[in-house]
């Protein structure tokens, strides 16, 4: 049962333009949100995140969206660069499990066009 | 500062041999993490490991994979008697210890292939 869900396995965006990135949850229980992005031949780089108590967090030209009701979370990155380029992974953690283990969806590939 | 670094970066080996996978985490985090990706997959949890707590093996997918990490530090991941659904990148991540709001920063991680 795949718990975190992103439908969308690519994504291809103008530079300058809006990149929106899509991310679904099942299990209720994920009270904190995570947005990983990775290169080819790179481990995993961390981005935002998000607490369940928040709707919106913000950093830069990343903004992450919770929609609790909806179990829906997107990234949002404002304006793009080629340098955004990446596969980008999100990733919930359930309030009972204290210890931090993720749950990560199948990733969105980002492609940038100059 | 040194990040998480894994060892070997590419492992070929064939169908029943063991492997062993190395990770060293960042000085100083006490929790580690295990994931392995699988090819267009996303990352799957395997293995946990939080300061002298025994570890959260509830990912690993059968008896053949086992890990242990020594003095708080270092952790190896054994495949025993590979299989060629074994291929994949495995991943090791480290945080600072036990509040899940931690960053887990990774590993570039080790390519598997089974032949």
């Amino acid at each position: 049962d795949q718990q975190v869900k992103q439908n969308s396995p690519s994504l291809s965006v103008q530079e300058g333009r809006i990149s929106i990135l899509n991310c679904d949850y099942t299990n209720s229980m994920f009270d904190y949100f995570l947005w990983y992005k990775k290169y080819p031949a790179e481990g995993p780089t961390f981005l935002i995140s998000i607490s369940s108590i928040k709707d919106k967090n913000e950093d830069g030209r990343f903004t992450v969206f919770l929609n609790k009701s909806a179990k829906h979370l997107s990234l949002h990155i404002v304006p793009s660069q080629p340098g955004d380029s990446a596969v980008y992974f999100c990733a919930a953690r359930a309030r009972y499990n204290q210890g931090g283990k993720l749950i990560f969806g199948q990733g969105t590939e980002l492609s940038v066009k100059p | 500062g040194a990040g998480v670094s894994q060892s070997p970066s590419n492992k070929v080996t064939e169908k029943g041999k063991d492997v062993e996978l190395r990770c060293d985490p960042i000085s100083g985090h006490t929790a580690l993490y295990w994931y392995r990706q699988s090819l267009g997959q996303g990352l799957e949890f395997l293995i946990y490991f939080q300061g002298n707590s025994a570890p959260d093996k509830s990912g690993l997918p059968s008896d053949r994979f086992s890990a242990e990490r020594t003095g708080g530090s270092v952790s190896t991941l054994t495949i025993q008697r590979t299989q060629q659904e074994d291929s994949a990148v495995y991943l090791c991540a480290s945080s600072l210890g036990m509040s899940g709001g931690d960053t887990q920063y990774f590993g570039p991680g080790t390519r598997l292939t089974v032949l």
